[in-house]
């Protein structure tokens, strides 16, 4: 069965800071990776995902994330916070022939000035 | 081009009352989800289907029941709702890779 860990439920940074949100899978396949962003009150935007190839996978705002194959993990980066990135972070996997996205729990992230 | 779009956005019940939540995707989408978001436990998926015709249960069916008997939409019932069901609930589509879900922007049920 799949699995995501995220961890830290709540992660604070300064803006201009790096932000760096932690995220391990368990799968018995290869996996497909994903970080999706929820703001206040609002549905889930995907921010990037990883299906095969490149394992630097770049996405939007800024933010990128890493495929780590041999420490399972699929960590969200962004090199300079703003206040805008304040939302809640989830990582979700799926497998290649998956019935659906397995959720984390979810990172918080506040920005502060 | 819509997407997926989620009917009520809001909603207040009374214990045992019933009521249906619909999603509609304009996408050709084969798949859809059903997926309820509690605070901390990130989001869990209650029901899916992989087709029109087909239905199959998630990790927390338990108090749900789903149908698609058309492609573009997937209803979710709560025949009789408990305050345990007070959630955000989210739908999502997907295409044949299902390589990822694309998401309504939730119904907000309170059960009282």
């Amino acid at each position: 069965a799949q699995s995501v860990t995220q961890l830290g439920s709540h992660v604070s940074v300064s803006e201009g800071a790096l932000v760096l949100l932690r995220c391990n899978y368990s799968s018995s396949v290869p996996p497909y990776l994903f970080w999706y962003v929820q703001y206040p009150n609002q549905g889930l935007q995907l921010l990037l995902k990883y299906t095969t190839g490149a394992t630097l996978v770049k996405g939007i705002n800024g933010f990128e994330a890493e495929f780590k194959k041999s420490e399972t993990s699929f960590h969200l980066t962004k090199p300079s916070a703003h206040m805008s990135d304040a939302a809640e972070y989830f990582c979700a996997v799926s497998d290649q022939a998956g019935t659906a996205l397995i959720f984390g729990k979810g990172t918080t992230l506040s920005v502060s000035s | 081009n819509a997407g997926v779009t989620q009917t009520p956005k809001f909603r207040v019940l009374k214990t045992g009352q019933s009521m249906t939540l619909l999603c509609a995707q304009d996408m050709n989408h084969e798949y859809m989800y059903w997926y309820r978001q509690d605070p901390g436990m990130g989001l869990r998926l209650i029901h899916y289907s992989v087709g029109e015709g087909t239905t199959a249960k998630g990790e927390v069916p338990d108090g749900y029941n789903v149908s698609r008997l058309k492609k573009q939409n997937f209803l979710l019932g709560l025949e009789s709702a408990a305050p345990s069901q007070t959630s955000v609930y989210f739908c999502a589509s997907a295409g044949v890779g299902r390589e990822n879900g694309f998401f309504g922007p939730g119904t907000r049920l309170t059960v009282l």
